[in-house]
């Protein structure tokens, strides 16, 4: 099976720089993926890993290292939209399994 | 324009009734997902459904079931609702299962509360 460990909340204040992390554990591994949720939406897709390295999309990254089964989102110049839950999840062959969620909350 | 569309955003219904979800995409994708995310915001995938293959959660009731009229159409079908089944389901889609899997597009949402 798979599992997956990312914190449960992360506070944070406008214009600061956060970063969630993401452990995981699984056999069969093909990349990370980064969803964000806003409360009563939908997960959107953020960003994909398969390599290890950074991976940058405007304020947010994305950043893998598959030997250490770790990898992090960043978000830098923080926004009162960018509270949100955030979710790491695993590609397994044709499957995405998800952490938990990270809770983020931005204050003025 | 909606890319993945759900209904019925809301649903309230007895134990024991049967019910079920319409979703539908038109980005062209050929691989559907249903989902369950509970009270705590675990994500759960429940059915991972393209033309050639329907991959089940082991974990899923067989009360649940997914039907396919088409590529672009993956509904779900409870039978036998129980109080455990109330949370938000949500349908997804993306590429081919091997290309795009990573990347999925999820509906709105359907709110399920069994009484």
């Amino acid at each position: 099976g798979q599992s997956l460990e990312q914190p449960s909340e992360v506070t944070a204040v406008e214009g600061a720089i956060v970063q969630i992390n993401c452990t995981y554990q699984t056999s069969g591994f093909y990349g990370l993926s980064w969803y964000q949720q806003h409360d009563g939406g939908a997960p959107t897709f953020l960003s994909y890993n398969a390599l290890d390295g950074l991976e940058e999309t405007g304020r947010f990254s994305s950043f893998l290292s598959r030997s250490d089964s770790y990898g992090y989102l960043l978000l830098q110049e923080l926004q009162m939209k960018d509270s949100a839950s955030y979710f790491c999840a695993v590609r397994v062959y044709s499957t995405l399994t998800f952490g938990k969620g990270t809770m983020l909350l931005v204050s003025p | 324009d909606t890319a993945v569309s759900q209904t019925p955003k809301y649903l309230v219904t007895q134990m024991g009734n049967d019910k079920s979800i319409k979703c539908e995409q038109n980005l062209g994708h050929d691989t559907m997902y249903w989902y369950k995310q509970d009270s705590k915001k675990f994500l759960k995938i429940m059915f991972s459904y393209n033309n050639k293959e329907l991959i089940i959660n082991e974990t899923v009731p067989n009360r649940f079931s997914p039907k396919s009229p088409d590529k672009a159409h993956l509904n779900l079908h409870i039978n036998s609702l129980e109080l455990g089944d109330s949370a938000v389901y949500f349908c997804a889609s993306s590429r081919s299962s091997g290309q795009g899997v990573h990347e999925q597009y999820f509906g709105p949402g359907t709110r399920l509360t069994v009484t």
